[in-house]
């Protein structure tokens, strides 16, 4: 069974400043894919960025990026230039590359990003 | 907006109560998918459908049933409730959901209340 491991329960930031957030997977499949999801106080359930995992190149979506190191099963997302409207739950999640699209989410980071 | 829409927003009830959630997943998206987001569960996969067939099953309890209709909507029917249901029900949907790594897109949940 694949699980997902956030180890940092809270986290927070000052406005303008980098923050990355860890995750980490395990999988004995060979092609899934990762993704961030950001839960904000009105609790919608917002994508944030998607990695395939065959692919070595890591996404960027504007400020958020990812370090994706297969080998190592680790997926975190830095935010560069954090804005107030960052502050949110964020959930790392993976999805098997077959039959389903459904989502495995860990646990999530909630971060705060002060002025 | 994701163009998933659920009903009701807010659902209060008793022990031992029936609810119907409802989702109305984005125009011309095949799957949808329904996730339990409770304090000590986290958020939990419970099933998917796919143009009127469960593909996908979750940690759905027996009390807890899904149907997919023609026009695809969805609803989840919670039975016999307890106060451990209470939790945020979110919906999401796919264009496909057959393993190909499609982004899900969220409702805004319904979040039921069990007294």
């Amino acid at each position: 069974a694949q699980t997902v491991t956030q180890s940092q329960p809270e986290m927070s930031v000052q406005e303008a400043e980098t923050v990355t957030l860890s995750c980490t997977y395990d999988t004995s499949e060979n092609n899934y894919y990762l993704f961030w999801y950001k839960q904000p106080p009105s609790r919608q359930m917002i994508l944030v960025i998607r990695q395939e995992a065959y692919k070595q190149q890591n996404a960027t979506e504007n400020r958020f990026s990812v370090n994706f190191q297969k080998a190592a099963k680790s997926f975190s997302l830095k935010i560069s230039d954090s804005q107030l409207g960052d502050t949110a739950m964020y959930f790392c999640a993976f999805m098997i590359g077959y039959n389903t699209d459904k989502l495995i989410f860990g646990t999530g980071t909630r971060l705060q990003v002060f002025p | 907006d994701s163009g998933v829409t659920q009903t009701p927003k807010h659902l209060i009830t008793a022990t031992g109560q029936r609810v119907t959630l409802r989702c109305s997943p984005r125009s011309g998206d095949l799957s949808v998918y329904w996730y339990q987001q409770s304090l000590d569960q986290g958020l939990q996969f419970l099933i998917q459908y796919y143009n009127g067939e469960e593909r996908a099953k979750g940690n759905i309890l027996e009390r807890f049933s899904a149907q997919q209709f023609p026009d695809l909507h969805s609803e989840l029917n919670l039975s016999s409730l307890e106060l451990g249901d209470s939790a945020l029900y979110f919906c999401a949907s796919s264009p496909e959901g057959n393993g190909a790594g499609e982004k899900l897109f969220f409702g805004s949940g319904t979040q039921l209340s069990v007294l």
